[in-house]
């Protein structure tokens, strides 16, 4: 089964400071996803990624941008991390089951940022 | 636009039965369900393609009704395991918008 993981479970960083959340999936998966959580709130979708170099953003972008130069690794980039964006980010990718349209998501652990 | 999910919490006695539903302002045309337990990272429980299908997963079924833009998650006879948030996720696409969710606690 695809294993996606975050290379940090938690994270602190003060205000200002560039930071890069890691994503790396070990299947060949061409959907790659950046998702915020926060109570009350749900998850909300930052960026996405279809294939290498590609992206498109989310309903949230801004104060983000992503990287993805290799299929198997999808990077969110804090440009100048805010004490509103301490969250818990979540990476995901789309696995098919079928068709096109059938296809489920596999989540990464979480890294859980602080910016003080 | 996010989907509405109710009841936002639920507390039920292990062995009760529940049911969340999730509503679109927009047309859906595929629901998906997935579980967070604390700590964890959220799990696809299922996928919902046609209007009226329903689908299920051990004692947990669901059901999409396209005409009125809504799904509704069924849990039958619900376990300790059973506790957590459960989030919709609404889309077409390659992206899925998810709704708020729904804690769900069993007790003893």
């Amino acid at each position: 089964d695809v294993k996606v993981t975050q290379s940090s479970r938690y994270l602190v960083k003060r205000t200002g400071e560039k930071v890069f959340l890691e994503c790396v999936q070990d299947m060949d998966h061409e959907n790659m996803f950046w998702y915020r959580q926060d109570p009350g709130l749900g998850l909300r979708l930052i960026y996405f990624s279809y294939d290498v170099k590609m992206k498109e953003k989310g309903d949230i972008p801004e104060g983000y941008s992503v990287s993805r130069e290799k299929k198997e690794r999808f990077s969110l980039i804090l440009e100048s991390a805010s004490t509103n964006q301490t969250s818990m980010y979540l990476c995901a990718i789309r696995k098919l089951l079928g068709t096109v349209s059938n296809y489920g998501y596999t989540f990464g652990s979480g890294t859980r940022l602080t910016v003080v | 636009q996010q989907p509405v999910q109710s009841p936002q919490a639920v507390i039920l006695r292990e062995g009760e039965d529940a049911v969340i539903n999730c509503s679109s302002s927009k047309a859906l045309y595929s629901v998906h369900w997935y579980r967070q337990k604390h700590g964890e990272a959220p799990v696809f429980l299922m996928i919902l393609l046609k209007g009226g299908e329903q689908k299920g997963h051990e004692k947990i079924s669901a059901s999409f009704n396209e005409k009125k833009q809504q799904s509704s998650l069924y849990l039958t006879a619900s376990q300790l395991s059973y506790s957590g948030t459960y989030f919709c996720g609404t889309g077409g696409g390659n992206k899925l918008t998810f709704g708020t969710g729904t804690q769900l606690k069993v007790e003893l």
